[in-house]
């Protein structure tokens, strides 16, 4: 139980376009997902808290208007990355909240994008 | 503010021995303790946390964790370590007085489990 997945896993894009990145919790209801942002040999940083329905919390410095947050759904959020630049290529981890245990988060397992 | 430190950058042990990886806490409040584990190029896996109750928490893999509350102490512990073992460990804090589901994660500890 408890399985977060993402899609895709690995995407290679060009500068400037725009990169959609899909966070599904498959056997819960998600009330909660969370986006994090990992360096290389680094910790995750939290970009933002996305709960269903309602808009993303950002955290500070985290432009809202370049990685749009979508939680339409209960097993559902999508980060898009608007108008990618070399220096948005990271690795990006979503994690999501059981709302029937809402203890534990449950990460995916990430997604590299590679902006060129 | 919570805040979570990992004191070691890096952890070396032989396959076999026990194994410890250092986690301490600060929170206002009552803490959610967490450990995960970081395979390379993958996300975070749940091995075990502390909520509430006894203070000796077992969870996957073989691993445990201890809570201190006089030394905002949460240590991974395994006792035999495998080579399979190697990768990224990260401790986690959640301030239940925070009102907040984040978590706060330590900078990762690298476990290397020498053959």
């Amino acid at each position: 139980g408890a399985v977060v997945s993402q899609h895709p896993s690995r995407v290679i894009c060009k500068s400037g376009t725009s990169v959609k990145i899909e966070c599904r919790s498959l056997d819960f209801q998600a009330t909660t997902m969370f986006w994090y942002r990992q360096f290389p040999k680094q910790s995750l940083m939290l970009m933002a808290t996305s709960n269903e329905g309602s808009k993303a919390t950002y955290e500070q410095g985290v432009e809202k208007d370049k990685f749009l947050i979508n939680h339409a759904s209960l097993t559902l959020s999508t980060l898009t990355v608007t108008s990618a630049h070399p220096e948005d290529s990271s690795f990006y981890i979503c994690s999501a909240i059981d709302r029937q245990s809402a203890e534990t988060q449950y990460f995916g397992p990430g997604t590299r994008l590679l902006v060129l | 503010a919570q805040s979570v430190a990992q004191p070691e950058d890096q952890v070396n042990v032989a396959e076999g021995n026990p194994l410890t990886v250092k986690c301490t806490y600060s929170v206002s409040g009552n803490p959610y303790l967490f450990w995960y584990v970081q395979y390379p190029n993958r996300g975070l896996q749940f091995l075990l946390k502390y909520i509430t109750g006894d203070n000796l928490v077992k969870g996957s893999y073989g691993f445990e964790a201890e809570f201190n509350k006089s030394q905002t102490s949460f240590h991974l512990k395994k006792p035999s370590a495998l080579v399979s073992d190697s990768a990224l460990y990260f401790c986690a804090v959640r301030d239940l007085g925070a009102g907040s589901y984040q978590l706060t994660f330590g900078k990762g500890t690298k476990l290397s489990v020498i053959p």
